[in-house]
């Protein structure tokens, strides 16, 4: 069975410090993607990155990096230097292929507060 | 470059009443799905349509919930005789054209919150 586990339900930080958001997950297939989304007080979910089973080369973007593990199934987000516009909830997500189409499921999320 | 549109942004229902959400995907896509999230969760998925096609429904309730993709028009998700528990936010999010069986990058809209009262 597929599934996506973020165990953090909630981190709260102060503004500047980093902060790695965990998540693990499970498939028995070969190939699959793994997605990180923001979703912030307005609501809106936005895309924040796309990584593939057969790529575990470590992203970066700005503040943001991606470490992605296949020896122990995670896929972790770290924000450095973190801001309170960096508030939001984050979702991890799974993309496997299933009766012909592929299909995402989505971790419970992980809100986190930025303080000022 | 519009992205992923949904209306209403909000919608309040009473018990009993039909809601009828509404999604344009982002322009050129021609794969919409629909996923429910409700409080403190994370998305789960409903429906998968393209142009005039349901390709995977497997996440609706049996009853009460229905969704089409006509050729012309958004994509329209149909709740009849609402009850409490549909209270959620429904968001739609499009992919490129292709065949169902690529991985493409899903694009979410903003999310229509609905409140049955």
């Amino acid at each position: 069975a597929q599934k996506v586990t973020q165990a953090q339900t909630e981190i709260s930080v102060v503004e500047k410090e980093d902060v790695t958001l965990d998540c693990v997950y499970e498939t028995r297939d070969t190939t699959y993607y793994l997605f990180w989304y923001k979703q912030p007080p307005s609501g809106e979910l936005v895309f924040l990155i796309r990584r593939n089973s057969f790529d575990e080369q470590n992203e970066i973007s700005g503040r943001y990096s991606w470490n992605f593990q296949k020896s122990t199934s995670s896929f972790n987000f770290t924000i450095t230097a973190s801001q309170v516009v960096d508030s939001a909830v984050y979702f991890c997500a799974l993309m496997f292929s299933t009766s012909g189409t592929y299909k995402y499921i989505f971790g419970t999320g992980t809100r986190l507060k930025v303080l000022a | 470059n519009a992205g992923v549109m949904q209306n209403p942004r909000h919608l309040v229902r009473r018990r009993g009443q039909e809601a009828r959400l509404r999604c344009s995907p982002m322009k050129g896509h021609s794969h919409v799905y629909w996923y429910r999230q409700l409080p403190e969760e994370g998305l789960k998925f409903m429906v998968y349509l393209q142009k005039e096609n349901i390709i995977d429904e497997s996440g609706m309730p049996k009853e009460r919930f229905s969704a089409e993709f006509p050729k012309e028009g958004p994509s329209i998700l149909r709740i009849q005789q609402v009850v409490r528990g549909d209270s959620a936010a429904y968001f739609c999010a499009s992919s490129p054209p292709g065949l169902a069986n690529r991985a493409d990058t899903q694009y979410f809209g903003p999310g229509t919150r609905l409140t049955v009262l």
